[in-house]
């Protein structure tokens, strides 16, 4: 069963860019959450969605949006890039039925430098 | 406001040696806590999760325990092994949120030496 898919692993932007980063789950997870992790801040929740729904959103501007498929696949996106968004972006999963007690799983991230 | 801590935020020991990494959190409304490895420029790979009503678990070489009422969990690194050298990082699901959103720690930067 494949783990949880985000692609492109590295890119590389520049200020005032805009992003897209994509997230597939684990076949038949329907949650999708989004973690940016830095060095500064560490592991800092962005937002949740479940059946195509944000179901929690996390204490960031609204340059960081995001959106779910029917299929469950997710993306994220920021526009108008700031150094400060130089990050690894974490997608993670968990199965139906235990989106509040079960285990997560995380993807490798995509490394986003912005220069 | 839950906050994670994590103690202490690095750690090299030699091989061989049983260790012990510390997570504290303070508010005790949890679902449960997740104990998580992160090596150097990949992703999170869980180890072991913990419910709020269990006191331990176990897998292989790692015996987590948590006691809610003190906020606070221990990761057990039996015999460690130098591919045990990685982050460890503890996150909690509070209560006071719903659904996937989790609290981390700032990580335990664990280093084996051959």
């Amino acid at each position: 069963k494949a783990g949880v898919t985000q692609t492109p692993r590295y890119l590389i932007k520049t200020r005032g860019q805009q992003v897209t980063l994509s997230c597939s789950p684990i076949s038949g997870h329907r949650s999708v959450s989004w973690y940016q992790q830095t060095p500064g801040q560490g592991l800092q929740f962005l937002f949740e969605y479940f059946s195509e729904t944000q179901r929690n959103k996390g204490n960031f501007p609204g340059r960081f949006s995001g959106r779910q498929f029917s299929n469950s696949r997710s993306e994220m996106n920021v526009s108008t890039l700031e150094l400060g968004d130089s990050a690894l972006y974490l997608c993670a999963s968990s199965q139906p039925g235990l989106e509040y007690t079960g285990e997560l799983f995380f993807g490798e991230g995509s490394r986003l430098t912005v220069l | 406001k839950q906050e994670v801590t994590q103690i202490p935020a690095a750690l090299s020991v030699p091989e061989g040696e049983n260790l012990v990494l510390n997570c504290s959190f303070t508010d005790s409304a949890i679902y449960n806590l997740q104990w998580f490895r992160q090596d150097p420029g990949k992703g999170l790979t869980s180890l072991l999760l913990i419910q709020s009503s269990q006191r331990e678990q176990t897998s292989g070489r790692l015996n987590a325990s948590l006691d809610k009422s003190s906020g606070r969990s221990t990761l057990y690194i039996a015999a460690s092994q130098p591919g045990d050298s990685a982050t460890y990082l503890c996150a909690v699901r509070p209560r006071e949120t719903s659904g996937s959103r989790l609290t981390f720690g700032e990580g335990t930067q664990l280093t084996v030496n051959p």
